[in-house]
């Protein structure tokens, strides 16, 4: 298994570029969730999905789109990047069967973006 | 909305001793799941130890373990026999256990450093 996928590994934008974030798995997860990761904060929710086609927004949603057209893959779309995007995005994934024992997020390793 | 707080920014530890992280959290939930992971300079975020809400026992895995406390909204980290490769960020993490929902929410870290 490769766990949690995410590509590109860093990226640069100009202002008012738009791009996708990829993100997959590869372990039958129904619940897959987008993360930032800004200096001093810790990790924020952006948008998360309970399955395919079902998507939520998270605390920090403004400025990014997801969809979840399969299980294994979950897009984070910047339609027009600001430089208050710039920042380490993680996805990650867990079975959301609720089950203590085997209900455990596993985290891809993170996308670094810089906006100009 | 939940919160976690974490208000030791840095810690230190002599090679072999003990230390304690802290970590609070809100929220008027009543059945949760609590987290403490691990972020290495590699940015791979890796799940430390983990707690349900419902359960008094404090969660250990080897030389990790939890004093949880669920009226104080407490969950401090103890590290034992603190080794070289425990240094690193940690967080404090909060999820719910509502059905269809995966909002976690984590604290801003406290970076642990361990002197040899």
């Amino acid at each position: 298994n490769a766990g949690v996928t995410q590509t590109p590994k860093f990226q640069v934008l100009k202002t008012g570029q738009s791009m996708t974030l990829q993100c997959a798995q590869d372990m039958n997860h129904e619940y897959m969730s987008w993360y930032r990761q800004d200096p001093g904060m810790g990790l924020r929710l952006i948008h998360y999905s309970v399955g395919a086609g079902i998507t939520d927004q998270g605390e920090v949603p403004n400025g990014y789109n997801v969809s979840r057209s399969t299980t294994e893959d979950f897009p984070l779309r910047l339609l027009s990047a600001a430089p208050s995007q710039t920042s380490v995005y993680f996805c990650a994934s867990s079975n959301g069967e609720n089950r203590p024992s085997t209900d455990t997020q596993y985290f891809g390793p993170g996308t670094r973006l810089t906006v100009l | 909305a939940q919160t976690v707080t974490q208000s030791q920014p840095e810690m230190s530890v002599q090679e072999a001793e003990t230390v304690t992280l802290s970590c609070t959290y809100d929220t008027s939930e009543s059945d949760y799941y609590l987290f403490w992971y691990k972020q290495p300079p590699s940015r791979q975020m890796i799940l430390v130890i983990r707690q349900e809400a419902y359960k008094q026992q404090n969660a250990t895995e080897n030389r990790f373990s939890v004093n949880f406390q669920k009226a104080a909204k407490s969950f401090s980290l103890k590290i034992s026999d603190s080794q070289l490769g425990d240094a690193a960020m940690y967080f404090c993490a909060y999820r719910t256990r509502r059905l269809n929902n995966n909002d976690m929410r984590f604290g801003a870290g406290t970076r642990l450093t361990v002197k040899p």
